[in-house]
């Protein structure tokens, strides 16, 4: 059974700093994983996708990195400004099935400080 | 284009009530999933639509279900409510059968009294 960690639970960041988030699973036959952000109350805007074939996708100042043997993927944000401020998700899509199913991990709150 | 939309955004319930919640994917869309969203249990897969026909299921009681209309527009609807299915559900769209970003509206918030 597909699990999905998200280490750390909580962080706390100045203003311009560069960060780094984990996301770890346990079943390396993913299809692709999907990196969001929620905002308190609200529904979850997608930030990448990285497909099961890609090492890693860059957005702006967003890059996501997969590594499916290791069963890790990492979100990197560069010069943070507290408008990142929120929760962060990653998800995960297994390779069997023709399904749209996401696991979710558990979120990293994310707090950058002015 | 216009995103996932929800309706209603809010609600309030007594138990033993039944409860049943829209979504209307981005148009082109013919994915429909629902998850739920509490803080202890996190995001939770409920079902997944596609082409009016429910493709997979997650763990949840039967009184929990849904449908898709052939406009791909969806609705869930959850009967005999308990104080536990206080939550925020979330629907997400997607235009192909897999491997495409899945798009989520802003939820419906129950609650249950």
């Amino acid at each position: 059974k597909q699990e999905v960690t998200q280490i750390p639970a909580a962080l706390s960041v100045p203003e311009g700093e560069n960060l780094v988030l984990n996301c770890s699973f346990t079943d390396s036959a993913i299809y692709n994983l999907q990196w969001f952000r929620q905002d308190p109350g609200k529904g979850l805007t997608s930030l990448l996708l990285i497909q099961s074939s890609q090492r890693e996708q860059t957005s702006g100042r967003l890059n996501a990195s997969l590594d499916k043997s290791s069963g890790r993927s990492t979100l990197y944000i560069a010069a943070s400004q507290p408008g990142d401020s929120a929760t962060y998700l990653c998800a995960v899509k297994d390779g069997g099935g023709a399904t749209n199913k996401l696991i979710f991990g558990t979120g990293t709150l994310l707090a950058v400080q002015p | 284009k216009a995103g996932v939309t929800q309706t209603p955004r809010y609600l309030i319930k007594t138990r033993g009530q039944q409860v049943t919640l829209s979504c209307s994917p981005i148009s082109g869309h013919r994915s429909v999933s629902w998850y739920q969203q509490t803080p202890g249990q996190g995001l939770q897969f409920l079902f997944e639509y596609f082409s009016e026909t429910q493709r997979n299921k997650g763990n949840f009681p039967g009184r929990f279900s849904g449908r898709q209309f052939s406009n791909s527009r969806s609705e869930m609807n959850v009967s005999t409510l308990e104080l536990g299915d206080s939550a925020l559900y979330l629907c997400a769209s997607s235009s192909r059968d897999r491997g495409e970003t899945q798009y989520f509206g802003p939820g419906t918030r129950l609650l249950v009294l």
